[in-house]
């Protein structure tokens, strides 16, 4: 049972424009959310992260919004760079308990 | 500052052969992790070091798969013996942190297993 989703496996976007990473979860009671960037070969590494207390959370050109009452969670970047290239994968927890989506591959084209 | 290093990089194995995973935390990080990646999927827990304590190992399949982490520095994670649906990334995470947490943890770049 995937407790948390990314339903486009892949986002192509020209540079300087803004790409937007969409993340689904069904557990309302996580109280925490990330975003990891993982480029081929190498593990994630930790993005951006949000609690269930907020709605917004901006670092640089990224910027996370939660939406609790569609259970949605959306990165955007802004204005996306080719180094931007990577597999994304969100991820939700709550107390010992975490999970992370399927990954979207962005494509950031020159 | 050094990262979490594994090793292999990249292994293939027949089936019903054993494999074993090596990683060394970075330095200082009281907490190690384990995952399971597979293709197309986000990364699966395995199990979760405290020191030289596993506190949660709730997710290895405990029949084929065993881990240690003696001195609560390096540690390994074993299959034996394998089969065709272990094939897949194997992830070792640290954290300077107890207790579980998202936030503050550090990966390495995985081994890649095939098994044939």
């Amino acid at each position: 049972d995937q407790q948390v989703k990314q339903n486009s496996p892949s986002l192509s976007v020209q540079e300087g424009r803004i790409s937007i990473l969409n993340c689904d979860y069904t557990n309302s009671m996580f109280d925490y959310f990330l975003w990891y960037k993982k480029y081929p070969a190498e593990g994630p590494t930790f993005l951006i992260s949000i609690s269930s207390i907020k709605d917004k959370n901006e670092d640089g050109r990224f910027t996370v919004f939660l939406n609790k009452s569609a259970k949605h969670l959306s990165l955007h970047i802004v204005p996306s760079q080719p180094g931007d290239s990577a597999v994304y994968f969100c991820a939700a927890g709550i107390g010992n308990q975490f999970y992370f989506g399927t990954g979207t591959s962005l494509t950031v084209i020159p | 500052e050094a990262g979490v290093v594994q090793s292999p990089r990249y292994k293939i194995i027949e089936k019903k052969q054993p494999v074993a995973f090596w990683c060394n935390p970075i330095s200082g990080h009281n907490t190690l992790y384990w995952y399971r990646q597979n293709l197309g999927q986000g990364p699966e827990l395995l199990i979760r070091y405290e020191n030289e304590e596993a506190v949660d190992d709730s997710q290895l399949p405990k029949d084929r798969f065993s881990a240690e982490r003696l001195k609560g520095v390096d540690s390994t994670l074993k299959i034996q013996p394998a089969e065709l649906g272990d094939s897949a990334v194997y992830l070792c995470a640290s954290s300077p942190y107890l207790g579980t947490s998202l936030l503050e943890q550090y990966f390495g770049p995985g081994t890649r297993l095939t098994v044939t």
